[in-house]
């Protein structure tokens, strides 16, 4: 069964360094969305592709927060510099039509110290 | 902003027994979903079920889904010791760009 595949899984960094998330979503599904999870809660949007066009990214912390899928398919997330209120769980997840299942990655847990 | 609302928050019961989570929304949806997470895990999907739908099963799941009230329920009968995890519902909303909006979640413990 296709799986939507994130990597690292896991990222130490320090406050003002640079980190990068990477996604590669289920084949065929157009849609491609970034979470951001704090412990305890529940996934927050960050921002929603359609293709290679951002479709909402008004939750994204643009100073500080970008991100990419310059082909339409896989995805990388950036954050510089990371603060330390930026440790959480960073979800990846893609859907292949509108109305239907998000499927999502196992997730990079970030720990900024 | 989170708009669903998962009751309780935690929840700890024996093997064998079932399992209720509720969760309540507060704008008109085209549907919901339940996912389970293991600790430090990814989100795992288990059941959507449309406006248009009152009651959808899987397995050991029931999952029920009230309009009128704005709520649903996730049912998850004969438990097992695996069933242990965080459930969320999440709702994606009519006239949105079609994002998921998660509630906090249930954290439920299943005691062997």
């Amino acid at each position: 069964e296709a799986e939507v595949a994130q990597s690292p899984r896991y990222k130490i960094t320090e406050k003002s360094q640079a980190v990068a998330f990477w996604c590669d979503p289920i084949s065929g599904h157009a849609t491609l969305y970034w979470y951001r999870q704090i412990l305890g809660q529940g996934p927050e949007l960050l921002v929603q592709f359609q293709d290679e066009s951002v479709v909402d990214d008004s939750q994204l912390p643009k100073d500080r927060f970008s991100a990419e899928r310059l082909k339409g398919v896989d995805s990388t997330l950036k954050i510089q510099p990371a603060e330390l209120g930026d440790s959480a769980m960073y979800l990846c997840a893609s859907r292949r039509g509108e109305r239907e299942t998000q499927y999502f990655g196992p997730g990079t847990r970030l720990l900024v110290l | 902003s989170q708009q669903g609302e998962e009751d309780p928050q935690a929840l700890s019961i024996q093997e064998g027994e079932n399992a209720t989570m509720n969760c309540s929304y507060k704008t008109s949806i085209n549907n919901l979903q339940w996912y389970r997470q293991n600790s430090g895990r990814g989100l795992v999907h288990l059941i959507l079920i449309r406006s248009n739908e009152r009651e959808k099963h899987s397995g050991r799941l029931r999952v029920t889904l009230d309009t009128s009230k704005k709520s649903s329920s996730l049912l998850i009968t004969a438990s097992r010791a695996a069933d242990t995890a965080s459930y969320f519902c999440a709702t994606d909303s009519r006239g949105g760009s079609e994002k998921l909006v998660f509630g906090k979640g249930t954290k439920l413990t299943v005691n062997p």
